[in-house]
């Protein structure tokens, strides 16, 4: 069975830019989770998606927002990019959400705002 | 809030021997589990072991096991053996309820031969 996989792996945004990454989850996995990591603040929940609904939201502005489509393939946006928002950003699917324990993680986005 | 404390930001281990990471949480939870991530410098977060509170019994995988105490609210990780390939960063997390997993910062561990 395939893992989580994210693309792009790798992405340069100037300030002020938007950017879309993508998330796949394992076959048969609902539930896809998002958080991002930086070496201050370490890794911070954003946001979780359960059948195209938001189902839970970390404490992060606005400009952080997400969705996820009937195949259970999730995207998440960051608009108005700030330098800030330079991180590691990382998505978990599991198959219902509710089993926490079976979160398994994407190789992750390296995210670089100039 | 739900709170993940990790006190060694580095630790150090020979190969073949015995190293412990250490762990602190703090959760009004009454039911909740517990992990260890292992994260190697190619970045894939790998799910090291789980421990679910309501179980005496500390969790165990291989070479890995852990030492829970449940009214200190720790939650230490024990590598036995240890092996070249347990270089990493280890994050210990909380299942955080509507936050999901909530994250220590994380100790690095490097494996000297």
């Amino acid at each position: 069975k395939a893992g989580v996989t994210q693309t792009p792996r790798y992405l340069i945004k100037t300030r002020g830019q938007q950017v879309t990454l993508s998330c796949s989850p394992i076959s048969g996995h609902r539930s896809v989770s998002w958080y991002q990591q930086t070496p201050g603040q370490g890794l911070q929940f954003l946001f979780e998606y359960f059948s195209e609904t938001q189902r839970n939201k970390g404490n992060f502005p606005g400009r952080f927002s997400g969705r996820q489509f009937s195949n259970s393939r999730s995207e998440m946006n960051v608009s108005t990019l700030e330098l800030g928002d330079s991180a590691l950003y990382l998505c978990a699917s599991s198959s219902s959400g509710l089993e926490t324990y079976e979160q398994y993680f994407g190789p992750g986005t390296r995210l670089t705002v100039t | 809030a739900q709170t993940v404390t990790q006190s060694q930001p580095e630790m150090s281990v020979q190969e073949a021997e015995t190293v412990t990471l250490s762990c602190t949480y703090d959760t009004s939870e009454s039911d909740y589990y517990l992990f260890w991530y292992k994260q190697p410098p190619s970045r894939q977060m790998i799910l090291v072991i789980r421990q679910e509170a309501y179980k005496q019994q500390n969790a165990t995988e291989n070479r890995f096991s852990v030492n829970f105490q449940k009214a200190a609210k720790s939650f230490s990780l024990k590598i036995s053996d240890s092996q070249l390939g347990d270089a990493a960063m280890y994050f210990c997390a909380s299942e955080g309820g509507s936050e999901k997993l909530v994250f220590g910062k994380g100790t690095k561990l490097t494996v000297n031969p």
